[in-house]
């Protein structure tokens, strides 16, 4: 099984200013990666698939990068309606998805 | 606006069967989707627990295989789960999503909080 491990687990941050958690995987996931937005009571949002391409309707804002283990989601000036917890997901090796613990990025 | 609503008893009683369904608005669940459940224990990570797609095709989860069974029912646009001989391990939020074919979830449910407990 890959393990996906998220860092940090909680990224405080003022609106306005730049958010960048991390994902890595323990083994290559190429770019079979995915990333999601979620507010508690909500349903998660699909924000990023293949690494690197925002979903439909997903702001500039948000960005991903990386390939193989490492990878990264960017939110460039956070907005408040931002403030939720990111997972990311690899989808490698069907049906073995897994997904990472969770960044919360909360209010400085 | 396509949406998924999962249903079901939000208490269970330990060596019971959990049931839920999930509702898929506004998308034919005949098309050519998987349509999973998940699942995230309290404190703990989102995990897999099956896939189903409209002609009845399953992968379960090799740790809940023995104690899943996913069906759909393609004239009420609904897909199910029954997970039997519950414990408190259980208790989790339980999320339906639209996998899409590249393999990500396109659209998720709100989750249904179900407790294991006597």
């Amino acid at each position: 099984e890959i393990v996906m491990t998220q860092s940090p687990a909680t990224l405080s941050v003022s609106p306005g200013e730049r958010a960048t958690l991390s994902c890595r995987a323990s083994q290559s996931v190429s770019s079979n990666l995915a990333w999601y937005q979620h507010k508690p009571g909500q349903a998660p949002r699909l924000l990023i698939y293949g690494a690197s391409t925002r979903a439909t309707s997903i702001p500039a804002r948000f960005s991903g990068s990386g390939s193989g283990t490492e990878f990264t989601l960017t939110i460039s000036s956070l907005q408040s309606e931002d403030f939720a917890i990111y997972y990311c997901q690899q989808y490698n090796e069907w049906p073995l998805f897994t997904f990472g613990p969770g960044t919360k990025v909360d209010i400085k | 606006q396509v949406q998924l609503q999962e249903s079901g008893p939000g208490l269970v009683k330990p060596s019971d069967t959990l049931s839920l369904t999930c509702t898929v608005s506004s998308y034919s669940i005949s098309n050519n989707n998987w349509w999973g459940w998940m699942r995230q224990p309290p404190g703990k990570r989102l995990e897999w627990v099956g896939y189903i797609r409209s002609g009845g095709s399953t992968t379960y989860n090799p740790s809940l295989e023995s104690r899943v069974t996913m069906s759909v029912d393609t004239s009420k646009n609904q897909f199910s789960l029954k997970l039997s001989s519950v414990t408190a391990v259980d208790t989790a939020i339980y999320y339906c999503a639209r996998k899409e074919p590249g393999n990500w979830f396109g659209l998720w449910g709100q989750g249904t909080l179900v407790t294991v407990s006597s």
